[in-house]
Parts: structure tokens; sequence; C-alpha cells
């Protein structure tokens, strides 16, 4: 079984719609949680960071919530724009071997 | 921008071929991991170098190696290039390798195995 799991794999919705990504983890002993956002063929850019303690981060218009007991996590978009089109990976970092372990991603369309 | 750089930005080799990328960290960043990206596919962990020695390492054969010099640049190395070896590599710094300490990624070298 994945270690991380992304659902769905792509979604699209219409401008200004709030987005909801999910991602969901087997392993409930993980020290922190990240997401990333990648467009098409470049690098990662860290959106938010949750620490292990934590429940959940902000920042702008991005929320990421944190439920280790369940093994989710959620990232929510307020009132998407077309740029916010790329796929967002899911990431957690458990102390043994140092190492993120990413999800599949979800890619997102925002409609004009 | 990451501040942290990786080269050649795309790449193409044959079969049974050897491949070197380069990552270029931030700045007192004593932390370099290197990860493999499938096309359609999350990032697989390769291995961690921390202050030069290899702190870590994930599923990938020995013929995957990699060195890290004390000018926080970093090398990856492949030998014996199979077809599935074709991917994104990317390389991320942080100033240490606590789960604490953010990884910053560089923007990839996309590799072909033709």
């Amino acid at each position: 079984k994945q270690e991380v799991t992304q659902i769905p794999a792509a979604l699209s919705v219409p401008e200004g719609e709030n987005l909801v990504l999910n991602c969901s983890f087997t392993d409930s002993a993980i020290y922190n949680l990240q997401w990333f956002r990648q467009d098409p063929g470049k690098g990662l850019t860290s959106l938010l960071l949750i620490q292990s303690s934590q429940r959940e981060q902000t920042s702008g218009r991005l929320n990421a919530s944190l439920d280790k007991s369940s093994g989710r996590s959620t990232l929510y978009i307020a009132a998407s724009q077309p740029g916010d089109s790329a796929t967002y990976l899911c990431a957690h970092y458990k102390a043994a071997g140092n190492k993120l372990t990413f999800g599949g991603g979800t890619r997102v369309l925002v409609k004009p | 921008e990451t501040g942290v750089t990786q080269s050649p930005t795309h790449l193409i080799k044959t079969r049974g071929q050897q491949v070197t990328l380069r990552c270029s960290s931030q700045s007192g960043h004593n932390t370099v991991s290197w990860y493999q990206q499938a096309l359609g596919q999350g990032p697989q962990f390769i291995f961690q170098y921390y202050r030069e020695e290899e702190n870590g390492r994930g599923n990938f054969p020995p013929r995957f190696s990699g060195l890290q010099f004390p000018n926080y640049s970093s090398e990856l190395n492949v030998n014996a290039l199979e077809l599935d070896d074709s991917a994104l590599y990317l390389c991320a710094s942080s100033l240490g390798s606590r789960s604490t300490d953010t990884q910053y990624f560089g923007p990839g070298t996309r590799l072909t195995v033709l």
C-alpha cells in the first residue's frame, strides 16, 4: 500500500470556487507534513509546513490541516484563480531515513 | 526562487552510459537530498548527504551514487543507465537534517534515456 495517497489525481474547478485537496498517510508517527506546488516541468515550491504538534497552518488564501490520528491532511485554497493551476503534492518526514515521502499529487486546473 | 540551482536543465543519454547531475545548494545549507520524479508521479527519495557523508538512502541500486563538496555543491552519478532512469531529478537543500528543516528544491534536471 502507498505510504502517502492523494485523491483525486486531477481536479478541474471554475475560477472563484474553493479548492479542497486531500492527502492520507498510513503512518501516524510522522514528524511533519508539507504541501508543495509544482508547475509543469519545474521544481517544487514549498507552500506550508505543519509540525506534528500543530493542527493547521495558514498563509494567505491557503490553509492546511493535519489530523495525525486519522492519517489525513487537507489543503484548502480559497477563491481559486487561474494562476493556482498546478500540481499539488503532500509529503511527510519521519525521523527514520531523513527523507520526504511524497504522494502522487493532485493536478489542479482552474478555469477562467 | 529558492537559491538552489541544478545543471544541466535537460540531458539525453543512451542506455548503458553514465551521467553526472549537479546541484548548488543555498549557502550555509549542510544537507542535500536527491529525488527522482517519473512522469505523473511524486518524487522518490534517492539519498541524502549531510556534511559530505551519506545520511540515508532510499530503495535505489548502488549504480546511483553521490558526492557532496565543502562549497555547498553536490553531484548525483548514475552508471549503466536504463530506460526507466528517464525522469526529472530534483535536489533539495536544507540547513540541517532534522524534520523541522525545510527543504528548498531546485528546478530539476530532465534526463531522457534512449
